[in-house]
């Protein structure tokens, strides 16, 4: 079966502190993956994509992940919080065959100042 | 302008009653999703479907049905057999595997 796993339902850090969101994929092949943010009352923005090219993806406002084949992981990090990037992100994993996509549960971010 | 449009952004429904969901893109997409939106679970997927006239179950499909019968329009009916039909839903379309999912604004469905 595959699924996606949010590892931390909430992180709280503080403002110009590094980000760290971790997600853990299952999976019998080596998916595409995807994070997404909504923020408060808007809707879903992709921040970044990893469809089996460099393993290391680098998104929009500063924010990247890699992917970690050996550890089936593609963590989100950010070298520096902002007080913009208080939002839910939300890990996503492509099951190719199919066209199925799946959804972690989310990690609420906050940022404190 | 491209996009997906769901509509109504709210709405309110008697216990009992089926109610529509509408979601519209032209964004000339072959795949369109429907998922749920609930606190705490993520985005929990309803149905989808790749193509016109095609459609599959996704992990929580009981209680709604789906119609796709033009590339544009991928309507959801929450029927009654739908024992929690309160939360807010979201629709999204995208070219193909591997690419961005566009989502709509979404529709919060309260049942009374």
């Amino acid at each position: 079966a595959q699924s996606v796993t949010q590892l931390d339902s909430h992180v709280s850090v503080s403002e110009g502190t590094p980000v760290l969101l971790r997600c853990n994929y299952s999976s019998s092949y080596s998916p595409s993956l995807f994070w997404y943010v909504q923020h408060p009352n808007k809707g879903l923005q992709l921040l970044l994509k990893y469809t089996s090219a460099a393993t290391l993806v680098k998104g929009i406002n500063g924010f990247e992940a890699e992917f970690k084949k050996s550890e089936t992981s593609f963590h989100l990090t950010k070298p520096s919080a902002h007080m913009s990037d208080a939002a839910e992100y939300f890990c996503v994993v492509d099951l190719l065959y199919g066209n199925k996509l799946v959804f972690g549960a989310g990690t609420i971010l906050r940022v404190k100042s | 302008d491209g996009g997906i449009t769901q509509s109504p952004k709210y709405l309110f429904r008697k216990e009992g009653q089926n109610v529509t969901l509408s979601c519209e893109q032209n964004l000339n997409h072959d795949a369109m999703y429907w998922y749920r939106q609930d606190p705490g679970q993520g985005l929990r997927l309803i149905y989808y479907s790749q193509i016109v006239n095609d459609f599959q179950k996704g992990d929580i499909a009981e209680g709604y049905s789906v119609s796709r019968e033009k590339k544009e329009s991928f309507p959801l009916t929450v029927t009654s057999a739908q024992k929690n039909p309160t939360a807010f839903y979201l629709c999204a379309s995208r070219w193909s595997v591997n690419t961005e999912a566009f989502f709509g604004q979404g529709t919060r469905l309260t049942v009374v």
